[in-house]
């Protein structure tokens, strides 16, 4: 399995609502990311997991909140988000070792507060 | 200094043309040069990637020319293929501790059929 699986594919939310957003890879890969991608913008780099210890905080709001519950699978919980929020968001996944063997990427989770 | 530059921003060849993406970086701690691959809706794909210790990587159709002295790095697409129309970024990394990644702002390719 070379995949990393995002759901859900689509999701919107009220700006009161509380969801969650899901990553699971099966690689065996101890590193693991969310990043945050505007249209027409490259990724923005949101949080950081290595060996299921948040390792990289990029100062991102409270009303998003990581979980990595173990080393397969990372959650990204949402609450109180703005509109502005709106966004495809992605797991990365990769190996933690000296040398760099580059992300894989989910599909992303289209996501749109209104 | 942890900025990389990308161009250009929009790129439209014809098919069988050679499409051509720059980007130049300042870090010198920088030892890790991946390209990726982004159709609309999906996410970004691992496409080809370099290290400093080699000018050049080629893999089938792509290849990636890396200029240490001058801190440039440039991927070529040969044989250009409409299925090749995509946004391709470019990044560049450190081993040391950390895996984060700073990208390029993108180049939107066209390939005309």
């Amino acid at each position: 399995d070379t995949e990393v699986t995002q759901t859900p594919k689509h999701l919107v939310m009220g700006m009161t609502n509380k969801k969650s957003l899901k990553c699971e890879q099966h690689m065996g890969h101890r590193a693991m990311y969310w990043y945050k991608q505007k249209a027409k913008k490259p990724p923005e780099l949101m949080f950081v997991y290595s060996y299921e210890k948040l390792s990289i905080n990029e100062s991102v709001p409270s009303r998003f909140s990581p979980e990595c519950p173990n080393s397969s699978l990372l959650n990204l919980h949402l609450h109180a988000l703005q509109p502005e929020d709106s966004a495809l968001y992605l797991c990365a996944s990769s190996q933690v070792s000296q040398a760099n063997y580059g992300y894989t990427f989910g599909s992303g989770t289209r996501l749109t507060v209104v | 200094q942890q900025q990389v530059k990308q161009s250009p921003q929009s790129l439209i060849v014809q098919k069988g043309g050679i499409s051509i993406i720059n980007c130049a970086y300042e870090n010198t701690a920088f030892d890790y040069f991946p390209w990726y691959q982004q159709f609309p809706g999906k996410g970004p794909a691992l496409l080809i990637a370099i290290r400093p210790d080699v000018s050049e990587k080629k893999e089938g159709r792509f290849t990636i020319s890396f200029n240490k002295s001058a801190k440039q790095f440039s991927l070529h697409i040969m044989d250009s293929q409409p299925g090749d129309s995509a946004t391709y970024f470019c990044a560049a990394s450190m081993n040391k501790g950390t895996y984060k990644y700073i990208f390029g702002t993108g180049t939107r390719l066209k390939v005309l059929a």
